[in-house]
């Protein structure tokens, strides 16, 4: 049973990059889609983008001129990097192994962009 | 985008009711949906994929139909721990996006 668990600062300041990590463990890491997916305080799911196993990547157009997705294979770690930010970015980030639909989730990290 | 309109938004229901929610897509998306339940504080659960194929664990009380843009989650008989918030997804076309959420609550 794959398990996820996402790690990093709870507090970023405006503008100032949010990075995320998310470990994997019990489970293959190659061949799946990872993904990141938000969701702001009382409010519904948002789908952030997705690594592949290959590298390869795709982001929701409405933060894609913000965000990096990167992977390493070696630690079964991927990580979110969202440039920029601003209070919106507030949200609770889960990492998740895409197979089109999310079938594992990590338990989500609150993030909070305030100064 | 593809949009995802979930119905009702609020569901007042008691325990032993059977339960219905709609999602209804902007667009044709075939079978590629997804559904969730989340409780408070909690990462979203898949209950069901592909429309009608019920996740792994997840018990036989949840149902999933429809196909094109027009879909269903069904609750047979709703039990204290299904008091939740329901989400549909869709997976045919990035970006993957959700619907709105339904809050199934207790009358």
């Amino acid at each position: 049973q794959v398990q996820l668990q996402e790690s990093g600062p709870g507090l970023v300041k405006p503008s100032e990059t949010l990075s995320l990590t998310c470990s994997v463990s019990g489970g293959s890491f190659t061949t799946w889609y990872w993904s990141w997916i938000r969701q702001p305080p009382g409010k519904g799911l948002e789908w952030i983008g997705y690594v592949h196993s290959s590298g390869s990547t795709d982001y929701n157009p409405s933060l894609k001129s913000r965000v990096i997705i990167s992977l390493d294979t070696s630690k079964s770690q991927f990580s979110l990097r969202l440039y920029s930010t601003t209070a919106a970015d507030t949200a609770v980030y889960f990492c998740a192994r895409d197979r089109g639909w999310a079938a594992e989730w990590g338990q989500g990290v609150l993030v909070t962009v305030s100064s | 985008d593809i949009q995802l309109t979930q119905s009702p938004s609020s569901l007042p229901a008691s325990v032993g009711d059977r339960v219905t929610i709609t999602c209804r897509a902007s667009q044709d998306i075939s079978n590629y949906l997804a559904w969730y339940q989340q409780k408070p504080g909690k990462a979203p659960r898949a209950l069901i994929y592909g429309a009608s194929s019920l996740q792994s664990g997840v018990p036989s009380k949840f149902g999933g139909s429809g196909s094109g843009t027009d879909f269903t989650l069904t609750i047979s008989s709703l039990q204290p721990e299904d008091f939740a918030i329901y989400y549909c997804q869709q997976y045919h076309t990035y970006p993957l996006t959700f619907g709105g959420g339904t809050r199934v609550e207790v009358k």
